[in-house]
């Protein structure tokens, strides 16, 4: 069964800080990955999304790359923001399952002014 | 303008009680989710329909049933409310085909008291 890892939990950093979040499957069996944003008490917005074949995909101030050979994905943030606070969730499209999606428990992330 | 909705945003109820979330979509997108997930934890499916007169369980096991009469419709049922449903469920929507990102309704925060 797929499972999907977040590291870290939290992180709190200050502004302008370039930051990295991780993200690790166990299954190289998918359709693509996606990184979503949610904010507190919030529904999901989906920030970046790199299908299988894909290495990365940037959208201004984020980029986020896939191994799937490795099972892994990272979310980089540059010059963060007060505004980027949130929680970061890394989701993967199943292969074997009519690409349903499973979620990791996220990276709640703080920047503080 | 094309959006998801959920009704209520926020239920506070007793032990019990039947109860039904609403989630409307005019997205126009044949597929449509209920996420149930609890505070720092991972999203978990809990029920899913991939059109009309189609619906399926999730990973989870839940205690509620779902509907999708129409496509634009897809209520979620708890015939008895307990403690332990308090959480917050998310629905969301999918263009048919797989492969592509889910749109999430805000959420509606279930509190059973």
């Amino acid at each position: 069964k797929q499972e999907v890892t977040q590291i870290p939990a939290a992180l709190s950093v200050p502004e302008g800080e370039n930051l990295v979040l991780n993200c690790s499957f166990t299954d190289s069996a998918i359709y693509n990955l996606q990184w979503f944003r949610q904010d507190p008490g919030k529904g999901l917005t989906s920030l970046l999304l790199i299908q299988s074949s894909q290495r990365e995909q940037t959208s201004g101030r984020l980029n986020a790359s896939l191994d799937k050979s490795s099972g892994r994905s990272t979310l980089y943030i540059a010059a963060s923001q007060p505004g980027d606070s949130a929680t970061y969730l890394c989701a993967v499209s199943v292969l074997y399952n009519n690409n349903d999606m499973r979620f990791g428990a996220g990276t709640r992330l703080t920047v503080k002014p | 303008e094309a959006d998801i909705y959920q009704t209520p945003r926020y239920l506070v109820i007793g032990t019990g009680k039947k109860i039904t979330l609403e989630c409307s979509q005019t997205m126009g997108h044949d597929k449509m989710y209920w996420y149930q997930q609890d505070p720092g934890m991972e999203l978990h499916l809990i029920h899913y329909s991939y059109g009309v007169n189609s619906t399926e369980k999730g990973d989870l096991s839940s205690e509620s049933t779902v509907s999708r009469i129409r496509t634009e419709h897809f209520p979620l049922t708890l015939e008895s409310a307990r403690p332990s449903h308090t959480s917050q469920y998310l629905c969301a929507t999918g263009l048919a085909g797989g492969g592509d990102t889910q749109y999430f309704g805000p959420g509606t925060r279930l509190t059973v008291l």
